[in-house]
């Protein structure tokens, strides 16, 4: 249980050109879905916070308008990366939290399940 | 401010012997406290948490984690080390900020078990 998929994989893809990724939760609804960014041989970067039907809630330092993030539904989230530039260029990994419910109550303990990632290559 | 920290870029054992990833971390309150493991090009792999209750929590692959709260500390370890163990570990706290369940984590540290 708690599978979480990426897709693309990886992607290649020309200077000022859009794309988008997605998240999805296999088996189990996510409320809450995190993008992350990762450089190579560093630790992750959270760059937004999406709950399923509002809006994201972006990290400091992180561009709303080049990065789009959409939860429409409690399965899947999508990460746009808007006029990708080579600088764009890096490791991208969404997570996804659920509820339990332990002893009549929500519990937000729980642990967040990553995706497999995405590399985006912008030449 | 919350944070948490991974004092070794890289630690090396040699396969069968025991190891240690350490963490340190620094909250107001109760932490809550997570392992992860990556494998290259890979995303995070959950291994364990600490919530509450017993200070030694077991996870998978056989590794466990001690939390103690006099030395804020929650150091991965494992009594005898695969080949297979060689990756990099993160550890994370849950930050108390929001209620969205946001993690903070360290900067990682790679682990080479050599056989």
């Amino acid at each position: 249980g708690a599978v979480v998929s990426q897709h693309p994989s990886r992607v290649i893809c020309k200077s000022g050109t859009s794309v988008k990724i997605e998240c999805r939760s296999l088996d189990f609804q996510a409320t809450t879905m995190f993008w992350y960014r990762q450089f190579p041989k560093q630790s992750l970067m959270l760059m937004a916070t999406s709950n399923e039907g509002s809006k994201a809630t972006y990290e400091q330092g992180v561009e709303k308008d080049k990065f789009l993030i959409n939860h429409a539904s409690l399965t899947l989230s999508t990460l746009t990366v808007t006029s990708a530039h080579p600088e764009d260029s890096s490791f991208y990994i969404c997570s996804a939290r659920s509820w339990e419910i332990k002893q009549g109550q929500y519990s937000s303990y729980n642990e967040q399940f990553f995706g497999p990632g995405t590399r985006l290559t912008v030449l | 401010a919350q944070s948490v920290a991974q004092p070794e870029d890289q630690v090396n054992v040699a396969e069968g012997n025991p190891l240690t990833v350490k963490c340190t971390y620094s909250v107001s309150g109760n932490p809550y406290l997570f392992w992860y493991v990556q494998y290259p090009n890979r995303g995070l792999q959950f291994l364990l948490k600490y919530i509450t209750g017993d200070n030694l929590v077991k996870g998978s692959y056989g590794f466990e984690a001690e939390f103690n709260k006099s030395q804020t500390s929650f150091h991965l370890k494992k009594p005898s080390a695969l080949v297979s163990d060689s990756a990099l570990y993160f550890c994370a706290v849950r930050s108390l900020s929001g209620n969205t369940g946001k993690l903070i984590f360290g900067q990682g540290t790679t682990l080479q078990v050599k056989p």
